[in-house]
């Protein structure tokens, strides 16, 4: 069955300090893959997607993510954490004819 | 260009009561879809629709009805609610892109709570 794991529900992170959520898929073939946001009380918003082409993709607000065939993962990354990036980040994967499945879902708490 | 809309944003019911949760969008998308989410379990899918004219259950589809109304419209419905049914409910519409759907939009959300 497709699934897409999000492992950690919790990541802490000091403002100005580097981030990498882990997302991995399992799908018959390379699915399409995104990452969203949803701020406290908000819906979510696209952050990034991957189709095709380039393996590192570049998002809104500073973010990027790498796509990686042979781990079957898609990680999401931040150079440099604000205060305002503190959020709930899920990844979400689409193939053939199945619709989007997203992860568990992480929070990211961002400490002073 | 409101992209996908929700209402009420926030509803308290009873429970055995009604209530039809609508949402719509202006991109012309074909695919629409309703999710849950609460603490802890991420966004389930309740029910989606494809396209026009087609719906199909999700996940977590007992207790629930849809009806796409059209292109645009595609409303949620609970015939009696119970406070399992408490949650915050997602409408979210897509695109299919050749090899798998596009990335979804997402409404603001609708909390419901069922007493």
């Amino acid at each position: 069955a497709q699934s897409v794991t999000q492992p950690d529900i919790h990541i802490t992170v000091s403002e100005g300090a580097s981030l990498e959520l882990r997302c991995n898929y399992s799908y018959g073939a390379t699915p399409y893959l995104f990452w969203y946001v949803q701020s406290p009380g908000q819906g979510l918003q696209l952050l990034l997607k991957y189709f095709s082409g380039d393996t590192l993709v570049q998002g809104i607000k500073g973010f990027e993510a790498e796509f990686k065939r042979s781990q079957s993962s898609f990680n999401l990354r931040k150079p440099s954490v604000h205060w305002s990036d503190a959020a709930e980040y899920f990844c979400a994967a689409s193939g053939g004819s199945y619709i989007p499945t997203f992860g568990r879902g992480t929070s990211l708490i961002v400490h002073p | 260009n409101a992209g996908v809309t929700q209402t009420p944003k926030f509803q308290v019911l009873k429970t055995g009561q009604s209530m039809t949760l609508q949402c719509a969008q202006d991109m012309n998308h074909n695919s629409m879809y309703w999710y849950r989410q609460d603490p802890g379990m991420g966004l389930r899918l309740i029910y989606y629709s494809a396209s026009e004219g087609t719906t199909d259950k999700g996940e977590v589809p007992n207790g629930y009805n849809v009806s796409r109304l059209n292109k645009r419209e595609f409303s949620l419905r609970l015939e009696s609610a119970a406070p399992s049914q408490t949650s915050v409910y997602f409408c979210a519409s897509s695109e299919f892109g050749g090899t798998g759907w596009n990335e979804q939009f997402f409404g603001p959300g609708t909390r419901l709570t069922v007493l």
